[in-house]
Protein backbone atom coordinates (compact mmCIF):
# COMPACT_ATOMS: atom_id res chain seq x y z
CA UNK A 1 0.00 0.00 0.00
CA UNK A 2 1.44 3.58 -0.60
CA UNK A 3 3.18 5.01 2.57
CA UNK A 4 4.08 8.71 1.93
CA UNK A 5 1.67 10.78 0.23
CA UNK A 6 2.66 14.54 -0.17
CA UNK A 7 0.28 17.62 -0.38
CA UNK A 8 -0.30 19.67 -2.76
CA UNK A 9 0.70 17.32 -5.74
CA UNK A 10 1.38 21.14 -7.11
CA UNK A 11 2.68 23.99 -5.75
CA UNK A 12 2.66 27.63 -7.10
CA UNK A 13 4.53 30.39 -5.41
CA UNK A 14 6.03 33.78 -5.72
CA UNK A 15 9.86 34.24 -5.40
CA UNK A 16 10.98 35.21 -1.62
CA UNK A 17 7.63 33.39 -0.23
CA UNK A 18 7.45 30.28 2.00
CA UNK A 19 6.76 27.45 0.77
CA UNK A 20 5.33 24.04 2.50
CA UNK A 21 4.68 20.68 1.34
CA UNK A 22 3.18 17.63 3.71
CA UNK A 23 3.36 13.93 3.90
CA UNK A 24 1.37 11.40 5.05
CA UNK A 25 1.71 7.98 6.16
CA UNK A 26 -0.15 4.95 6.96
CA UNK A 27 2.21 2.99 9.37
CA UNK A 28 4.64 3.78 11.81
CA UNK A 29 7.85 4.16 10.57
CA UNK A 30 11.93 4.42 11.64
CA UNK A 31 12.73 7.75 9.42
CA UNK A 32 11.36 9.81 6.95
CA UNK A 33 13.52 11.60 4.58
CA UNK A 34 12.91 14.39 1.93
CA UNK A 35 14.24 14.73 -1.00
CA UNK A 36 13.93 17.32 -4.36
CA UNK A 37 14.34 16.26 -7.45
CA UNK A 38 15.09 18.41 -10.64
CA UNK A 39 13.51 17.42 -13.85
CA UNK A 40 15.08 14.34 -15.38
CA UNK A 41 17.62 14.47 -12.89
CA UNK A 42 18.68 11.77 -10.23
CA UNK A 43 17.30 12.73 -6.44
CA UNK A 44 19.13 15.19 -3.82
CA UNK A 45 18.59 14.29 -0.43
CA UNK A 46 17.67 17.39 2.07
CA UNK A 47 16.78 15.99 5.19
CA UNK A 48 16.32 12.52 7.42
CA UNK A 49 14.00 12.78 10.58
CA UNK A 50 13.93 10.04 12.85
CA UNK A 51 10.92 9.17 14.85
CA UNK A 52 12.07 10.42 18.01
CA UNK A 53 12.77 13.92 16.71
CA UNK A 54 10.16 16.53 16.05
CA UNK A 55 12.16 19.18 14.06
CA UNK A 56 14.52 19.78 12.09
CA UNK A 57 16.81 22.57 10.21
CA UNK A 58 19.17 22.80 7.34
CA UNK A 59 19.71 26.02 6.13
CA UNK A 60 16.56 27.17 4.73
CA UNK A 61 14.48 23.97 5.37
CA UNK A 62 12.33 23.11 8.12
CA UNK A 63 11.28 19.59 8.14
CA UNK A 64 8.51 18.34 11.43
CA UNK A 65 7.44 15.61 12.14
CA UNK A 66 4.24 14.28 14.29
CA UNK A 67 4.21 10.65 14.75
CA UNK A 68 0.80 10.26 16.39
CA UNK A 69 -0.97 12.68 13.14
CA UNK A 70 1.44 10.35 11.03
CA UNK A 71 2.38 13.29 9.19
CA UNK A 72 5.81 15.28 8.54
CA UNK A 73 5.96 19.07 6.65
CA UNK A 74 8.64 20.39 4.80
CA UNK A 75 9.14 24.44 4.52
CA UNK A 76 10.94 25.95 2.10
CA UNK A 77 11.44 29.73 3.81
CA UNK A 78 12.45 32.48 1.56
CA UNK A 79 11.80 30.36 -2.18
CA UNK A 80 14.46 30.92 -4.98
CA UNK A 81 13.29 30.09 -8.22
CA UNK A 82 16.43 27.47 -8.04
CA UNK A 83 14.12 25.76 -5.67
CA UNK A 84 11.88 24.88 -8.38
CA UNK A 85 11.76 21.14 -8.87
CA UNK A 86 9.69 18.01 -7.33
CA UNK A 87 10.01 16.76 -3.77
CA UNK A 88 9.47 13.27 -2.51
CA UNK A 89 9.05 12.38 0.84
CA UNK A 90 10.16 8.77 1.71
CA UNK A 91 9.30 6.28 4.83
CA UNK A 92 11.10 4.27 6.09
CA UNK A 93 10.16 1.26 8.43
CA UNK A 94 11.99 -1.96 10.00
CA UNK A 95 9.84 -4.56 11.34
CA UNK A 96 12.71 -6.81 12.37
CA UNK A 97 13.93 -10.23 11.66
CA UNK A 98 14.91 -8.51 8.04
CA UNK A 99 11.98 -7.11 7.29
CA UNK A 100 12.09 -3.43 5.53
CA UNK A 101 10.58 -0.78 3.72
CA UNK A 102 11.55 2.52 2.07
CA UNK A 103 8.20 3.81 0.35
CA UNK A 104 8.49 6.97 -1.75
CA UNK A 105 5.42 8.98 -1.90
CA UNK A 106 3.89 10.72 -5.15
CA UNK A 107 5.85 13.71 -4.83
CA UNK A 108 4.79 17.62 -4.28
CA UNK A 109 5.87 19.47 -7.80
CA UNK A 110 7.18 23.08 -6.72
CA UNK A 111 7.11 25.85 -9.26
CA UNK A 112 8.81 29.04 -8.05
CA UNK A 113 8.09 32.06 -10.30
CA UNK A 114 10.84 35.06 -9.91
CA UNK B 1 34.02 12.59 -3.63
CA UNK B 2 30.33 12.28 -2.62
CA UNK B 3 28.71 11.71 -6.08
CA UNK B 4 27.64 8.40 -8.09
CA UNK B 5 27.87 8.45 -11.62
CA UNK B 6 26.04 6.90 -14.16
CA UNK B 7 26.84 5.52 -17.86
CA UNK B 8 25.19 6.50 -20.16
CA UNK B 9 23.45 9.85 -19.68
CA UNK B 10 20.88 8.79 -22.17
CA UNK B 11 20.62 4.75 -24.31
CA UNK B 12 18.19 4.44 -26.90
CA UNK B 13 17.89 0.43 -28.02
CA UNK B 14 15.68 -2.08 -29.86
CA UNK B 15 13.84 -4.90 -28.40
CA UNK B 16 16.65 -7.47 -29.65
CA UNK B 17 19.58 -5.45 -28.36
CA UNK B 18 21.59 -6.17 -25.16
CA UNK B 19 22.91 -3.04 -23.56
CA UNK B 20 24.15 -2.43 -20.10
CA UNK B 21 23.77 0.74 -17.76
CA UNK B 22 27.08 1.28 -15.42
CA UNK B 23 27.31 2.94 -11.71
CA UNK B 24 29.82 4.05 -9.61
CA UNK B 25 30.60 5.38 -6.38
CA UNK B 26 33.66 6.32 -4.51
CA UNK B 27 32.17 7.32 -0.89
CA UNK B 28 32.84 3.30 0.36
CA UNK B 29 29.15 2.82 0.42
CA UNK B 30 28.59 -0.67 1.94
CA UNK B 31 24.76 -0.79 -0.41
CA UNK B 32 23.77 0.06 -3.82
CA UNK B 33 20.39 0.56 -4.77
CA UNK B 34 18.48 0.30 -9.03
CA UNK B 35 15.56 2.47 -9.02
CA UNK B 36 13.26 2.77 -11.96
CA UNK B 37 11.02 6.12 -12.40
CA UNK B 38 8.16 6.51 -14.93
CA UNK B 39 7.54 10.49 -16.11
CA UNK B 40 5.62 12.14 -12.63
CA UNK B 41 6.22 9.38 -11.11
CA UNK B 42 7.96 8.42 -7.80
CA UNK B 43 11.32 6.17 -8.06
CA UNK B 44 10.34 2.53 -7.58
CA UNK B 45 12.85 0.12 -6.40
CA UNK B 46 13.87 -2.76 -8.15
CA UNK B 47 17.31 -4.05 -6.55
CA UNK B 48 19.42 -3.70 -3.69
CA UNK B 49 22.60 -5.10 -3.36
CA UNK B 50 24.56 -5.07 0.28
CA UNK B 51 28.14 -5.87 0.51
CA UNK B 52 27.99 -7.20 -2.94
CA UNK B 53 25.44 -9.05 -2.35
CA UNK B 54 21.65 -8.81 -4.05
CA UNK B 55 19.82 -8.80 -1.11
CA UNK B 56 16.41 -7.60 -2.39
CA UNK B 57 14.52 -7.59 -5.67
CA UNK B 58 11.53 -6.11 -6.38
CA UNK B 59 10.37 -9.10 -8.28
CA UNK B 60 11.57 -7.60 -11.36
CA UNK B 61 11.29 -9.36 -14.87
CA UNK B 62 14.61 -11.38 -15.42
CA UNK B 63 14.94 -9.08 -18.41
CA UNK B 64 16.67 -7.06 -16.38
CA UNK B 65 19.59 -8.47 -14.75
CA UNK B 66 21.91 -6.66 -12.13
CA UNK B 67 25.61 -7.29 -10.98
CA UNK B 68 27.85 -6.21 -8.46
CA UNK B 69 31.34 -6.85 -9.88
CA UNK B 70 32.96 -5.21 -6.54
CA UNK B 71 31.70 -2.55 -4.02
CA UNK B 72 32.08 0.34 -5.84
CA UNK B 73 30.27 -0.78 -9.34
CA UNK B 74 26.85 -1.51 -9.89
CA UNK B 75 25.39 -2.59 -13.41
CA UNK B 76 22.35 -3.25 -14.80
CA UNK B 77 22.24 -5.90 -18.00
CA UNK B 78 19.19 -4.97 -19.99
CA UNK B 79 18.21 -7.94 -22.78
CA UNK B 80 14.71 -7.71 -24.91
CA UNK B 81 12.54 -5.15 -22.81
CA UNK B 82 9.68 -3.56 -24.00
CA UNK B 83 9.04 -0.49 -24.93
CA UNK B 84 6.83 -0.11 -21.99
CA UNK B 85 10.51 -0.36 -19.82
CA UNK B 86 11.17 3.44 -21.01
CA UNK B 87 12.15 5.18 -17.89
CA UNK B 88 14.76 6.77 -16.17
CA UNK B 89 16.75 4.50 -14.24
CA UNK B 90 18.37 5.76 -10.87
CA UNK B 91 21.44 4.16 -9.05
CA UNK B 92 21.79 5.18 -5.61
CA UNK B 93 23.95 3.58 -2.38
CA UNK B 94 24.07 4.35 1.39
CA UNK B 95 27.01 4.05 3.93
CA UNK B 96 24.40 1.68 5.56
CA UNK B 97 23.42 -2.06 4.44
CA UNK B 98 20.18 -1.60 5.86
CA UNK B 99 17.85 -0.06 2.97
CA UNK B 100 16.66 3.30 4.18
CA UNK B 101 18.04 3.64 7.77
CA UNK B 102 20.38 6.76 6.63
CA UNK B 103 20.91 8.92 3.68
CA UNK B 104 20.98 7.51 0.01
CA UNK B 105 22.86 9.40 -2.31
CA UNK B 106 21.48 9.23 -6.10
CA UNK B 107 23.33 9.58 -9.69
CA UNK B 108 22.20 11.88 -12.28
CA UNK B 109 20.57 9.01 -14.11
CA UNK B 110 19.97 7.11 -17.05
CA UNK B 111 17.14 8.42 -19.57
CA UNK B 112 16.37 4.69 -21.27
CA UNK B 113 14.04 4.53 -24.56
CA UNK B 114 13.07 1.30 -26.07
CA UNK B 115 11.65 1.40 -29.55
Amino acid sequence: SQQGEEDPQALSIQEGENATMNCSYKTSINNLQWYRQNSGRGLVHLILIRSNEREKHSGRLRVTLDTSKKSSSLLITASRAADTASYFCATFAYSGAGSYQLTFGKGTKLSVIP
Amino acid sequence: DTEVTQTPKHLVMGMTNKKSLKCEQHMGHRAMYWYKQKAKKPPELMFVYSYEKLSINESVPSRFSPECPNSSLLNLHLHALQPEDSALYLCASSQGSLLGADTQYFGPGTRLTVL
